[in-house]
């Protein structure tokens, strides 16, 4: 099945600063990468995700690559602030009808310093 | 708005016990989901259900059972609680048929085994 490698385990900045999150894939046929976001106390959400027909995908201060070649895809913040402070998982899957189900990443919990 | 929740919020149980966690879900999709989440492993699916016929193990599903009561409810039951089943277990719910992959979650049930 599907492995999904997260790092690093935690990340602190300084506000302002960008902040970058990286994942690694297992499975050649996943096809499919979201990213959640879960604050203290929180349900994970979704912030932005990604198909492998595209290399980028952008959304206001938040970005995500993906190299499908050596299999990984990352997260980037930029501008980063308080409110940005929150555990962040990577996610893959195979889209399609029988292969749905979403493999996470270990998370990273971002800490950014006023 | 259409919504997904999980009752109970918190429970405290003893080893031995039988425990049920209920998701229900207003989205009208497809989809159930239930999870894990332990401090370091990310989310971990536990079932999954693609329709009310449909029920599937996920990566750690020793030790739980699930029920498709209808489209709207999955439950996920807990036969003999056992300590290291201590975690935060989230439901979640998508529906790919309707053009996106997100999975939506639910707010969470903190369950603590004595």
């Amino acid at each position: 099945g599907e492995n999904v490698e997260q790092h690093p385990s935690t990340l602190s900045v300084q506000e302002g600063d960008s902040a970058v999150i990286k994942c690694t894939y297992s499975d050649s046929a996943s096809n499919y990468f979201p990213w959640y976001k879960q604050e203290l106390g929180k349900r994970p959400q979704l912030i932005i995700d990604i198909r492998s027909n595209v290399g980028e995908k952008k959304d206001q201060r938040i970005a995500v690559t993906l190299n499908k070649t050596a299999k990984h895809f990352s997260l980037h913040i930029t501008e980063t602030q308080p409110e940005d402070s929150a555990v962040y998982f990577c996610a893959a899957s195979r889209r399609g009808t029988s292969y749905g189900k979403l493999t996470f990443g270990q998370g990273t919990i971002l800490t950014v310093h006023p | 708005d259409a919504d997904v929740t999980q009752t109970p919020r918190n429970r405290i149980t003893k080893t031995g016990k039988r425990i049920m966690l209920e998701c229900s879900q207003t989205k009208g999709h497809d989809r159930m989901y239930w999870y894990r989440q332990d401090p370091g492993l990310g989310l971990r699916l536990i079932y999954y259900s693609f329709d009310v016929k449909d029920i599937n193990k996920g990566e750690i599903s020793d030790g739980y059972s699930v029920s498709r009561q209808a489209q709207a409810k999955f439950s996920l039951s807990l036969e003999s609680a056992i300590p290291n089943q201590t975690a935060l277990y989230f439901c979640a719910t998508s529906d790919p048929d309707r053009g996106t992959d997100t999975q939506y979650f639910g707010p969470g049930t903190r369950l603590t085994v004595l």
